[in-house]
C-alpha cells in the first residue's frame, strides 16, 4: 500500500536561509507525486507535481523538489525562504494511476523568522 | 483563474442531525473528490466520483456519507447523522483528465464542520 512520510512537523528557518522540507513514500508502482501548500485559512494549493518525466521538478513562488528513486524521496527545497512562505506543506501520493485518490502525509508547518 | 467553491465555510450543528456540504467544481473538471482533514491530523481520501457514480471510496465512506451532482454544477457530501467524530475540514477538489494535466487535483477552501 502506498503512503507518505513526511519528517518534521515543525520547520523554523531564518529568512533568507535554505529551506528543506522532507518526504519519503512507499509505493508499489511508479507514483505521481505532489507538494501542496496551505496558507492559514485557505485550500490546498498545487506547488508541484512529479509525473516521471523529469526527475526535478520546479514548481511555483521558487520551490522545487527532487524526485528520487533509489532513497523513495521526494524533498522540497527553496534556496532563500522568504516571509510569505510560512505556511504548512503536504507531500501526496497519488494512488492507482493519474485518477486516483491522493494519500498525504502529516504536514510540515514551516515558520520563517524575520 | 477558475477554482473551486465550498460552501459554507463554516458549519455548527447539533449531534444526529443531517449536514449537506455544497461544491462547485472547476467547470470543464469531470472528476471530483471529498477529502477531510480532522484538527491536528493528515488529509483523509473520502470519496471520488466520476460519470455520476461514485469511483472509489475509502472505508471511513461508509452508509452515513452519501454524495451526489444534482445539476450541471454542484456536487454534494451529505452526511445522514452526525457524530461527534465528523467534526473536520471537508475539502471538495476537481480534476480534468482530457486535459493532459488529470493528475491535479485542485481543491476548495474547504468547509470546517463543527458538530456539538
Amino acid at each position: 500500500a502506498q503512503s507518505v512520510t513526511q519528517l518534521g512537523s515543525h520547520v523554523s528557518v531564518s529568512e533568507g536561509a535554505l529551506v528543506l522540507l522532507r518526504c519519503n513514500y512507499s509505493s508499489s508502482v511508479p507514483p505521481y507525486l505532489f507538494w501542496y501548500v496551505q496558507y492559514p485559512n485557505q485550500g490546498l494549493q498545487l506547488l508541484l507535481k512529479y509525473t516521471s518525466a523529469a526527475t526535478l521538478v520546479k514548481g511555483i513562488n521558487g520551490f522545487e523538489a527532487e524526485f528520487k528513486k533509489s532513497e523513495t524521496s521526494f524533498h522540497l527545497t527553496k534556496p532563500s525562504a522568504h516571509m510569505s512562505d510560512a505556511a504548512e506543506y503536504f507531500c501526496a501520493v497519488s494512488v492507482g494511476g493519474s485518477q486516483g485518490n491522493l494519500i498525504f502525509g502529516k504536514g510540515t508547518k514551516l515558520s520563517v523568522k524575520p | 483563474e477558475p477554482e473551486v467553491t465550498q460552501t459554507p465555510s463554516h458549519q455548527v450543528t447539533q449531534m444526529g442531525q443531517e449536514v449537506i456540504l455544497r461544491c462547485v467544481p472547476i467547470s470543464n473538471h469531470l472528476y471530483f473528490y471529498w477529502y477531510r482533514q480532522i484538527l491536528g491530523q493528515k488529509v483523509e481520501f473520502l470519496v471520488s466520483f466520476y460519470n455520476n457514480e461514485i469511483s472509489e471510496k475509502s472505508e471511513i465512506f461508509d452508509d452515513q456519507f452519501s454524495v451526489e451532482r444534482p445539476d450541471g454544477s454542484n456536487f454534494t457530501l451529505k452526511i445522514r447523522s452526525t457524530k461527534l467524530e465528523d467534526s473536520a475540514m471537508y475539502f471538495c477538489a476537481s480534476s480534468d483528465w482530457t486535459s493532459g494535466s488529470g493528475e491535479t487535483q485542485y481543491f476548495g477552501p474547504g468547509t470546517r464542520l463543527l458538530v456539538l
